[in-house]
């Protein structure tokens, strides 16, 4: 099945600077890619996702890349703010057999944006 | 975005008692609905998946006796902990979409407590 890799594991910056989140897949044939965020004590909210069509997204603030060949995509948030402290989870969704549609997560990122 | 609910936000029983978790999707029809536990500083585990009317395909490791799913409707899908331990004690979250449109939305999860 699908095995996604995500680092680091805890990542501290001062307000304004950026912040950058990498994340690996196993299965090439995953076509999905979302990056959720989730405040303490709630569930996850969906801020940015791309499909394998696509090489880069933005959004304001927040970017993902993708690289399909090395199999890795990565979340940049820049000029940081004290309100995007949380934890960051990438996922890389299933295409096919049994696993189709299931969403395998990262280990999560602890950001932590200091005034 | 849609919104998935989830009652109750949180919960409390004694050991050997039975818990039920709804997840409703408000103003969306859900073919598939996910569950997931979160442990503390950890990320999300799939338990099973749930299509509406179907029985719901449970992961590896996970019990289907123990963690019991309905999925009544478009709207609605309940998890059921039979029998709960101190060691069921987690975040339980839900999900809700269509899967073939990468839609998956998340619930604000369960705060389950076993004494």
């Amino acid at each position: 099945g699908e095995n996604v890799e995500q680092h680091p594991s805890t990542l501290s910056v001062q307000e304004g600077d950026s912040a950058v989140i990498k994340c690996t897949y196993s299965d090439s044939a995953s076509n999905y890619f979302p990056w959720y965020k989730q405040e303490l004590g709630k569930g996850p909210q969906l801020i940015i996702d791309i499909r394998s069509n696509v090489g880069e997204k933005k959004d304001q603030r927040i970017a993902v890349t993708l690289n399909k060949t090395a199999k890795h995509f990565s979340l940049h948030i820049t000029e940081t703010q004290p309100e995007d402290s949380a934890v960051y989870f990438c996922a890389a969704k299933a295409t096919g057999g049994t696993s189709y549609g299931k969403l395998t997560f990262g280990q999560g990122t602890i950001l932590t944006v200091h005034p | 975005g849609a919104v998935v609910s989830q009652h109750p936000s949180r919960v409390i029983c004694k050991s050997g008692t039975s818990v039920k978790i709804e997840c409703r999707s408000l103003d969306f029809q859900a073919t598939t609905m996910f569950w997931y536990r979160q442990f503390p500083k950890q990320s999300l585990m799939l338990m099973a998946t749930s299509n509406e009317g179907s029985k719901a395909t449970y992961e590896q490791g996970v019990e289907k006796d123990k963690f019991l799913i309905n999925h009544a409707s478009l709207t609605l899908s309940t998890l059921t902990v039979t029998s709960a331990h101190p060691e069921d004690s987690s975040f339980y979250i839900c999900s809700a979409g269509r899967v073939a449109y990468n839609e998956q939305f998340f619930g604000p999860g369960t705060r389950l407590t076993v004494l």
